[in-house]
C-alpha cells in the first residue's frame, strides 16, 4: 500500500462545475496536510494547506481532513479551464518527512 | 522576495559521470528539501537539509547525496548516472523543518543518455 494515494484520474469535468479530489494516507502520525497544483512543465505550487479536522475555505477551494478516516479532499468550486492541472496530496510526518500522492489531472472542459 | 532558484534548470549527462545540482532557497528560508519527479514514479523524496544537517532521507542509493552552506544554498549530487536518473530534479525551501509549507524551484530537468 502506498504511503499517499490519491484517486485515479484523469478527472474531467464542465466548466462551472465542483470537481472533487481525495486522497488517503497510511501514516496515522501525520499532522500536517497540503494541495499542491502543477501545471505541465511547470513546478508544484502550494493551494491549500490544513492542519486540523474540518473543513477550510479559500475562495473557491475547500479542503476537507479527516484524520479518523485519514482522508483529505480537494473541492473546486465553479471549476475554470485554468483549473486544469495535476493536483498533488502532500503528507507530513512528525518527523517531517513529506510524502507526495501520484497526483490526479484534472481537465475542465469549457 | 526572490523565489527558490535552481541550477541548471536542463542538463544532458552520460550514464557514468556525476553531476551536482544547486539550490538557493527563499532568503531567510532555512530548510531545503530535494524532489525526483517522473512520470512513472511522481514525486519522490530524496532528503532534507536544514541548519547544514540532513535531517531526514527518502528511500534513493548512496549515489544520491547532498549538503548544505551556512547561507542555506544546497547541492545535490549524483554519481555513477544511470539512464532512470532522468528527471526532474525539484528543489523546496520552507522557513522551518517540519509541517512548514513548502515553496519550489522551477526544478532542473537531468537527461542521462
Amino acid at each position: 500500500q502506498k504511503e499517499v494515494e490519491q484517486n485515479s484520474g484523469p478527472l474531467s469535468v464542465p466548466e462551472g462545475a465542483i470537481a472533487s479530489l481525495n486522497c488517503t494516507y497510511s501514516d496515522r502520525g501525520s499532522q500536517s496536510f497540503f494541495w499542491y497544483r502543477q501545471y505541465s512543465g511547470k513546478s508544484p505550487e502550494l493551494i491549500m494547506s490544513i492542519y486540523s479536522n474540518g473543513d477550510k475555505e479559500d475562495g473557491r477551494f475547500t479542503a476537507q481532513l479527516n484524520k479518523a478516516s485519514q482522508y483529505v479532499s480537494l473541492l473546486i468550486r465553479d471549476s475554470q479551464p485554468s483549473d486544469s492541472a495535476t493536483y498533488l496530496c502532500a503528507v507530513n510526518t512528525n518527523a517531517g518527512k513529506s510524502t507526495f500522492g501520484d497526483g490526479t489531472t484534472l481537465t475542465v472542459k469549457p | 522576495k526572490a523565489g527558490v532558484t535552481q541550477t541548471p534548470r536542463y542538463l544532458i549527462k552520460t550514464r557514468g559521470q556525476q553531476v551536482t545540482l544547486s539550490c538557493s532557497p527563499i532568503s531567510g528560508h532555512r530548510s531545503v528539501s530535494w524532489y525526483q519527479q517522473t512520470p512513472g514514479q511522481g514525486l519522490q523524496f530524496l532528503f532534507e537539509y536544514f541548519s547544514e544537517t540532513q535531517r531526514n532521507k527518502g528511500n534513493f542509493p548512496g549515489r544520491f547525496s547532498g549538503r548544505q552552506f551556512s547561507n542555506s544554498r544546497s547541492e545535490m549530487n549524483v554519481s555513477t548516472l544511470e539512464l532512470g536518473d532522468s528527471a526532474l530534479y525539484l528543489c523546496a525551501s520552507s522557513l522551518e523543518t517540519g509541517s512548514e509549507t513548502q515553496y519550489f524551484g522551477p526544478g532542473t530537468r537531468l537527461l542521462v543518455l
